[in-house]
């Protein structure tokens, strides 16, 4: 939807590796956010980016870093996976104050 | 702290009927907006309708509309005509303007999986 791209869509890995998941638009959304999906929490916001190299922290960040080289690709990297970390992960864009739109998640299971 | 409340966890309506799905929300804020999305099993989100907290007419697409109440912080979502592809997760979430930034936040509800009976 909207142009919204993320890779890949199913991980499985184990605790401890390094994983980057990453979310690529096509729309030239100044924009972008990443979330993780857990039963009952809905969705948590875990960073977001409003331009290229500009990154903050959202309310569940300990564990991720982020990276925006380009204004097409919001890359998400857990430095060594843990599995608390296992969820759904959503990556989201859109204009300043409208709708977000959300890619259709990837599913992270951390072993 | 901002937080949306959704507090039935399952909901369940038979074909054709109306439901209401519940809403609430704290904020200080006077100036925000207002969402549902749904998630059909896919796993997509889905916007259903959204909802300007400044505006006081109740926002309607289709089937689906709004009781915005916003002294109440109430934000409810009715659905009519309900049908089969209605089922999913429906998740209410408020949206604030970060004062750094410029982009603005999103805050989700738990959800409300609602089954549509045949």
């Amino acid at each position: 939807d909207a142009g919204i791209t993320q890779s890949p869509r199913h991980k499985v890995t184990e605790t401890g590796t390094p994983v980057t998941l990453r979310c690529h638009q096509t729309e030239n959304h100044r924009y972008m956010y990443w979330y993780r999906q857990d039963p009952g929490h809905g969705l948590r916001l875990i960073h977001y980016s409003y331009g290229v190299k500009d990154t903050d922290k959202g309310e569940v960040s300990d564990g991720y870093s982020v990276s925006r080289s380009k204004t097409e690709d919001f890359l998400l990297t857990l430095e060594s996976a843990t599995s608390s970390q296992t969820s759904v992960y959503f990556c989201a864009t859109g204009p300043k104050n409208q709708p977000q739109h959300f890619g259709d998640g990837t599913r992270l299971s951390i072993l | 702290a901002q937080t949306v409340t959704q507090s039935q966890p399952e909901m369940s309506v038979q074909e054709a009927e109306t439901v209401t799905l519940s809403c609430t929300y704290d904020t200080s804020e006077n100036n925000y907006y207002l969402f549902w999305y749904k998630q059909p099993p896919s796993r997509q989100m889905i916007l259903v309708i959204r909802q300007e907290a400044y505006k006081q007419q109740n926002a309607t697409e289709n089937r689906f509309s709004v009781n915005f109440q916003k002294a109440a912080k109430s934000f409810s979502l009715k659905i009519s005509d309900s049908q089969l592809g209605d089922t999913a997760m429906y998740f209410c979430a408020f949206m604030k303007p970060l004062s750094t930034s410029g982009t603005y936040k999103y805050i989700f509800g738990t959800g409300t999986r609602l089954k549509v009976l045949a």
